[in-house]
């Protein structure tokens, strides 16, 4: 089975800040994808990044950047000049390796984005 | 970008209505569509996996009486909640995924807020 852990229910960062958001992962799969969503209070789901488990390099997007440390099965989200738009939860999800790709969620993080 | 268009958006009615949800994939095939459930300032929990053409796959405690499930083309699936019930009340988002690629990720619905008075 596989498990996401966020650490961190709500978070808080200065704007142009750089701040990080911690996900942990646990699966016996050898291959796996790691997924990182935004959701404003609104609901929708905005998909941010992904990080295939085979990845030698950090996945980046923009502003976001994926910083992968498979030993440590830690797959950070680091945001970069925060934007008070970026207020939102935040969901780390992992892919496991059938067919369907179905996605486990971690618990969230709120971040707030502070002028 | 991958679309995918979940309709309705808000849906309040009385207790014992059957309420549907529709999801499609506006611009690509989606084999598989997941129906997930979310209360406030929770994470997602996966209902079922919609598969085009055969019957869902339901996670374990959800009730398959309750929740109907179709998929009847490659870019619809529709979730019905049957006689409904104020604890039915909730957050139910859809997401799908296209084929073309192992990498690719799922793309979400806006949602469908559900209240049952």
């Amino acid at each position: 089975a596989q498990k996401i852990t966020q650490t961190q229910p709500g978070m808080f960062v200065q704007e142009k800040e750089a701040v990080t958001l911690d996900c942990t992962y646990d699966t016996s799969d050898q291959s796996y994808g790691l997924f990182w969503y935004k959701q404003p209070s609104s609901g929708e789901m905005i998909f941010l990044i992904y990080q295939g488990s085979y990845d030698e390099q950090n996945a980046t997007e923009g502003r976001y950047s994926l910083n992968f440390q498979k030993a440590r099965k830690s797959a950070n989200l680091v945001i970069s000049a925060s934007q008070l738009g970026d207020s939102a939860m935040y969901f780390c999800a992992m892919s496991d390796s059938g067919s369907a790709r179905q996605l486990t969620f971690g618990s969230g993080t709120q971040l707030t984005v502070l002028p | 970008g991958a679309v995918v268009s979940q309709h309705p958006s808000r849906v309040i009615c009385k207790s014992g209505t059957s309420v549907k949800i529709e999801c499609r994939s506006l611009d690509f095939q989606a084999t598989t569509m997941f129906w997930y459930r979310q209360f406030p300032k929770k994470s997602l929990m996966l209902m079922a996996t919609s598969n085009e053409g055969s019957k869902a796959t339901y996670e374990q405690g959800v009730e398959k009486d309750k929740f109907l499930i179709n998929h009847a083309s490659l870019t619809l699936s529709t979730l019905t909640v049957t006689s409904a019930h104020p604890e039915d009340s909730s957050f139910y988002i859809c997401s799908a995924r296209d084929w073309g690629s192992s990498n690719q990720p799922q793309h979400f619905g806006d949602g469908t807020r559900l209240s049952i008075l």
